[in-house]
């Protein structure tokens, strides 16, 4: 099955700097990459995502970018803000007919 | 308002006894789904449906029941709850699968003792 490693768990940056998180999958057949978003003691919300067909895609301030060669899908903030603080969550699908969506453990940004 | 509602948002109890965890959603979404969130683990898939009466397994089916008799509704059943199942659990629902996107409920903190 799909096995999604994220990196790193925590994350610390000054406001103003921009902070990368790194995905990695194992299948090579998953096709569907969002990232979620959760504030403290609130519920993970979709921010951005991508599909196996596009390179990157990028919403003001966030980007995605997807490397299929190496498997791996990347979350980028610049111009972090405070409002930024959460914990986020890449996750995969595997375009097998079933509809699961793999998580990642989770980055919390500081 | 367009929402995935849950309930209880807490709920304490002793291995064993049955419980219930409502979800209803109001967006005439077709796929609803329970994922349970655990320290360093994130969030696990436990079932999912795509439609009325169609279910299936996620990843952590073990000690879990669903089921989606309406198209709004999809409880997720304990049938004899065990302090391993101690989570905080979410509900969400889709369109249109999980390549479109989850609305997720507020979450079911739920202990075991």
């Amino acid at each position: 099955g799909e096995n999604v490693e994220q990196h790193p768990s925590t994350l610390s940056v000054q406001e103003g700097d921009s902070a990368v998180i790194k995905c990695t999958y194992s299948d090579s057949a998953s096709n569907y990459f969002p990232w979620y978003k959760q504030e403290l003691g609130k519920r993970p919300q979709l921010i951005i995502d991508i599909r196996s067909n596009v390179g990157e895609k990028k919403d003001q301030r966030i980007a995605v970018t997807l490397n299929k060669t190496a498997k791996h899908f990347s979350l980028h903030i610049t111009e972090t803000q405070p409002e930024d603080s959460a914990v986020y969550f890449c996750a995969a699908h595997l375009n097998t007919g079933f509809q699961k969506l793999v998580f990642g453990t989770g980055t919390r940004l500081l | 308002e367009a929402q995935v509602t849950q309930n209880p948002r807490y709920l304490i109890t002793v291995t064993g006894k049955k419980l219930t965890v409502t979800c209803s959603q109001n967006m005439n979404h077709e796929y609803m789904s329970w994922y349970r969130q655990d320290p360093g683990l994130g969030l696990r898939q436990i079932y999912y449906s795509m439609n009325v009466e169609v279910t299936d397994k996620g990843d952590v089916p073990e000690g879990y029941k669903v089921s989606r008799k309406e198209k709004r509704n999809f409880p997720l059943i304990l049938e004899s709850p065990s302090p391993n199942q101690t989570s905080l659990y979410f509900c969400a629902s889709s369109l249109q699968g999980v390549v479109s996107p989850l609305h997720f409920g507020n979450g079911t903190r739920l202990t075991v003792t």
